[in-house]
């Protein structure tokens, strides 16, 4: 059983808060992302990291930014939410090949 | 470019019917393919994975694979469903050329089940 976790599970805020999607995970993987999904739709990869001190932003462009300075944390920020931020974002970890582990999500929605 | 397409957006199957959920890449090698199951509300469930091998690969809650190189498919099997295997199924290609290595996966858009009682 994959120890992925994300905090908060959802988070209502209005327009122009600062935010910070919280991810831990206790496997020790290097390689962790950051995935935004929209309702019934596929995921986009928007951040990813093959260890500390490493970031690099994926596929679909976003406003978002990310740090990895312990190799169980991969916080993402948005320095002022909006409602086109309104989505279901997805973390994930990997150790070998591309098998990902995901958390749970976290359902943002900005007013 | 690589791809992945689900060619069924929904599918509605009878409890105890079985089911085929389709799959299609578009890839310059030989993949790495993974199913993944969403509950709602929830983070993915990896099902099962081909890395090599046997075509026909077993996973979790009844599911199968099979890899068909030549038809670039890795179509998903349950004999028998249950209400339970309702949610959002995902099919993913990974593999050497993407840009940054081994470990990007492209999703398919999904394919969501229903199951009638």
């Amino acid at each position: 059983e994959a120890d992925i976790y994300q905090t908060p599970r959802y988070l209502v805020i209005g327009t122009g808060k600062k935010i910070t999607l919280e991810c831990s995970q206790t496997m020790g993987h290097d390689k962790m992302y950051w995935y935004q999904q929209d309702p019934g739709m596929e995921l986009h990869l928007i951040h990813y990291s093959y260890g500390v001190n490493s970031t690099e932003k994926g596929d679909l462009s976003s406003e978002s930014t990310v740090s990895r300075i312990r190799t169980e944390h991969f916080p993402l920020t948005l320095e002022s939410a909006r409602p086109s931020h309104t989505s279901q974002y997805l973390c994930a970890s990997s150790d070998t090949y591309n098998e990902q582990f995901f958390g749970p999500g976290t359902r943002l929605t900005v007013l | 470019a690589q791809s992945v397409t689900q060619p069924d957006i929904h599918i509605t199957v009878s409890e105890g019917a079985s089911l085929e959920l389709r799959c299609n890449y578009s890839y310059g090698a030989t993949p790495y393919l993974f199913w993944y199951v969403q509950s709602p509300g929830q983070g993915l469930q990896l099902l099962l994975k081909y890395f090599s091998g046997d075509t026909l690969v077993q996973g979790i809650k009844g599911f199968e694979a099979e890899f068909k190189r030549s038809q670039s498919s890795f179509n998903l099997r349950k004999p028998s469903v249950h209400w339970s295997d309702a949610a959002e199924y995902f099919c993913a290609v990974g593999g050497p050329l993407f840009s940054g290595g081994y470990n990007k996966l492209i999703f398919g858009a999904g394919t969501r089940l229903a199951v009638h009682p």
